[in-house]
């Protein structure tokens, strides 16, 4: 119950698409949806984060997509650069500083 | 502002050692948590510290511990090493611990046991 889903395990997307990964949760309890992006080598790194109140937010090229009846939330990257290209983490928080992370997403964006 | 620096940033043990990570938050940063990262379990929340009280901890053996200091900085040991321990070893600091706070990793130790 402690899990968080996160599809696909990789992505490849040209550039300017729209890079979509899906995170799906069954603990209610949880009450703070953070992304973080990785690059190899380095510590993930916060993007942006939702509430369970909001449906939405939109932070420059980020938004999360919050669906709280359906448990559900996904991270839209708008004209996704090959910059982009990294491992991307759903996160969802029970206490503290103490988050639940998804598997992971493989992000490509070829030029 | 300085990140979160961790040292040492690569270290090789063999099983049965055991091993002493540290890690120095952000200034006026007075959380710190520690996360394992491997590629078959993903990033797995170790403990939280926040005042140099132990305020989380995830479900990892006795053979993992941690410590704060007065000044925030961090170690994490882990005794009695076993090959499954190779990981990437993540800290990371906020400001306080809570609800909406934003959390700054390191690079993190990459610890290999042989």
């Amino acid at each position: 119950q402690q899990q968080v889903k996160q599809s696909p395990q990789s992505l490849i997307v040209q550039k300017g698409g729209i890079s979509i990964i899906n995170c799906a949760y069954e603990n209610t309890a949880f009450d703070y949806f953070p992304w973080y992006q990785q690059f190899p080598g380095k510590g993930p790194a916060l993007l942006i984060a939702i509430r369970p109140d909001v449906s939405e937010k939109k932070e420059g090229r980020f938004t999360i997509s919050f669906n709280k009846s359906a448990k559900q939330f996904s991270l839209h990257i708008m004209d996704s650069q090959p910059g982009d290209s990294a491992t991307y983490f759903c996160a969802a928080r029970i206490s503290g500083n103490k988050l639940v992370f998804g598997a992971g997403t493989i992000l490509r964006v070829k030029s | 502002k300085a990140g979160v620096t961790q040292t040492p940033r690569y270290l090789i043990k063999t099983r049965g050692q055991q091993v002493t990570l540290s890690c120095s938050p952000i200034s006026g940063h007075r959380s710190v948590s520690w996360y394992q990262q491997t590629p078959g379990q993903g990033l797995q929340f170790l403990f939280e510290y926040f005042s140099e009280t132990q305020r989380n901890k995830g479900n990892f053996p006795g053979r993992f511990s941690g410590r704060q200091f007065s000044n925030s900085r961090s170690e994490m040991n882990v005794s009695t090493l076993e090959l499954g321990d190779s990981a990437l070893y993540l800290c990371a600091s906020s400001l306080e611990s809570g609800y909406n706070e934003k959390l700054f990793f390191g690079s993190g130790t990459q610890l290999s046991v042989l």
